[in-house]
């Protein structure tokens, strides 16, 4: 099985950095998924690591540590659009038919 | 490009009643398909998953069933729903493993 933790809530303002951590502990592991929810709408892809190290993708990076069980996402320039939910998705090494377990998400809320 | 379908998008039902949500794939072969349902304020939870048409697997005891009548068609169906069946239903598609799930836009059952 898989436990898959995350924060509640963020709260940063307009211009600035977050960090939304992610720890997880599965019993393999093949990649962790990062997913943004919109309230009321579906998850759509950010970010996916494999490998450790940090992937960058405009103003959002996201970092993995496979031996800490850790991963972050990083959003930079925060904009008002960005206050959403934040999933982190891990997929497990010993399941074949690649399905994902959820962390509960991050609420991010950027103020003016 | 690929794009999934599903709906629809709002529904409200008497307990008791049945359930019959569709979703449907656009430009892919044979993907892996996925239903989740998230409560309100929580993370996603797998209901079920499929690998190839009439191939469906459970992941948590419920009163929901699902079916793969066709390489791109997933429909989630009850006989009787129960209160605790409310929810935000999430059909999503896959294919290979270092790749992200994709999303529909999700179905927000009520149930009264």
């Amino acid at each position: 099985g898989q436990n898959i933790d995350q924060p509640t809530e963020m709260t940063a303002t307009e211009g600035a950095i977050v960090q939304i951590n992610c720890t997880y502990q599965t019993s393999g592991f093949n990649g962790l998924f990062w997913y943004q929810q919109h309230a009321g709408e579906a998850p759509t892809f950010l970010s996916y690591n494999v490998l450790d190290g940090l992937e960058e993708k405009g103003r959002f990076s996201s970092f993995l540590s496979r031996s800490k069980g850790y991963s972050y996402l990083l959003l930079k320039e925060l904009q008002m659009k960005d206050s959403a939910s934040y999933l982190c998705a891990v997929r497990d090494g010993t399941d074949s038919w690649g399905k994902l377990q959820f962390g509960a998400g991050t609420q991010v809320v950027v103020t003016p | 490009s690929q794009t999934i379908h599903q709906w629809p998008a709002t529904l409200v039902q008497p307990v008791g009643s049945p359930l019959s949500l569709e979703c449907t794939v656009e430009g892919t072969s044979n993907p892996n398909l996925y239903w989740y349902r998230q409560a309100a304020g929580r993370g996603l939870q797998l209901l079920f998953y499929s690998v190839g048409i009439g191939q469906i697997s459970s992941e948590v005891p419920q009163n929901l069933s699902a079916s793969r009548p066709q390489d791109r068609q997933f429909i989630l169906s009850s006989k009787k729903l129960l209160l605790s069946d409310s929810g935000f239903y999430l059909c999503a598609w896959g294919t290979k493993f270092d790749q992200p799930q994709h999303f529909g836009d999700g179905t927000r059952l009520s149930i009264l």
